[in-house]
C-alpha cells in the first residue's frame, strides 16, 4: 500500500542513452512533482503537475519530458542523457498546489550516467 | 521569489542532547512551513508542519517554533536518540509568489550514544 511509487529504485545506463522513470501514487493527490537531488543533498524542482496540467517547468533542459496521463501518475523521460544528469529523481505529490500542502515523496530514483 | 537559508549545514551531538535547526525565509508572504527528515537512501518524510497563524507547535520529542516577524523558523529536537540521525531540510511555501515549496539547503544530523 505504498503511497507513491516510483520505478525503477536504480537506473545505470550510458551517455546518450533514452530513459524514463515512472510514478504512481495512491493517496488521491490532485497535483504531483519531480524533484532532483544532487550530490549535496540539494532538492531542486523540476516540474509541478495539476490534476494533468503543467503548472511549473523550472529551467530544465528540453530533453527532459515529463507526461501525466491521468492526476495519479507522472512520469519523466529523458533523452539523450549526460553525465550531469547523475542525481536522484524524487518524485512527490500533495493535496493541492502553490506550496500551501505538504508532500509525499517516493523513495527515489538513483540515476547514474556512465 | 522565495528564498531559505538553513543552518547549520551539520550537527552532531551527544544521545540525550538538545539539537536545533534554523531557517529564514524571504517572501514575507509565506505561510505554511513543513520539516522534513530524510534517512539515508529514503525519500524526505514530512515530520512537523506550522502555518502562519500559530507560533509553536509540538509532536512529542520534536517542536517548531515561527517568528514571522523576523521571518525564521526553528526545529527543535529534545532527548535525541541515535535514530534521530537523518538529513533534514526545512521548506517555505504558500506565499502565493511561486506554486511550490522551496527547501533549505539540508543540515545533516548525527547523534553520537
Amino acid at each position: 500500500d505504498t503511497a507513491v511509487s516510483q520505478t525503477p529504485k536504480y537506473l545505470v545506463t550510458q551517455m546518450g542513452n533514452d530513459k524514463s522513470i515512472k510514478c504512481e501514487q495512491n493517496l488521491g493527490h490532485d497535483t504531483m512533482y519531480w524533484y532532483k537531488q544532487d550530490s549535496k543533498k540539494f532538492l531542486k524542482i523540476m516540474f509541478s503537475y495539476n490534476n494533468k496540467e503543467l503548472i511549473i517547468n523550472e529551467t530544465v533542459p528540453n530533453r527532459f519530458s515529463p507526461k501525466s496521463p491521468d492526476k495519479a501518475h507522472l512520469n519523466l523521460h529523458i533523452n539523450s542523457l549526460e553525465l550531469g544528469d547523475s542525481a536522484v529523481y524524487f518524485c512527490a505529490s500533495s493535496q493541492g498546489g502553490g506550496g500551501n500542502y505538504g508532500y509525499t515523496f517516493g523513495s527515489g530514483t538513483r540515476l547514474t550516467v556512465v | 521569489g522565495e528564498n531559505v537559508e538553513q543552518h547549520p549545514s551539520t550537527l552532531s551531538v551527544q544521545e540525550g542532547d538538545s539539537a536545533v535547526i534554523k531557517c529564514t525565509y524571504s517572501d514575507s508572504a509565506s505561510n505554511y512551513f513543513p520539516w522534513y527528515k530524510q534517512e539515508l537512501g529514503k525519500g524526505p518524510q514530512l515530520i512537523i508542519d506550522i502555518r502562519s497563524n500559530v507560533g509553536e507547535k509540538k509532536d512529542q520529542r520534536i517542536a517548531v517554533t515561527l517568528n514571522k516577524t523576523a521571518k525564521h523558523f526553528s526545529l527543535h529536537i529534545t532527548e535525541t536518540q541515535p535514530e534521530d540521525s537523518a538529513v533534514y531540510f526545512c521548506a517555505a511555501g504558500g506565499g502565493g509568489s511561486q506554486g511550490n515549496l522551496i527547501f533549505g539547503k539540508g543540515t545533516k544530523l548525527s547523534v553520537k550514544p
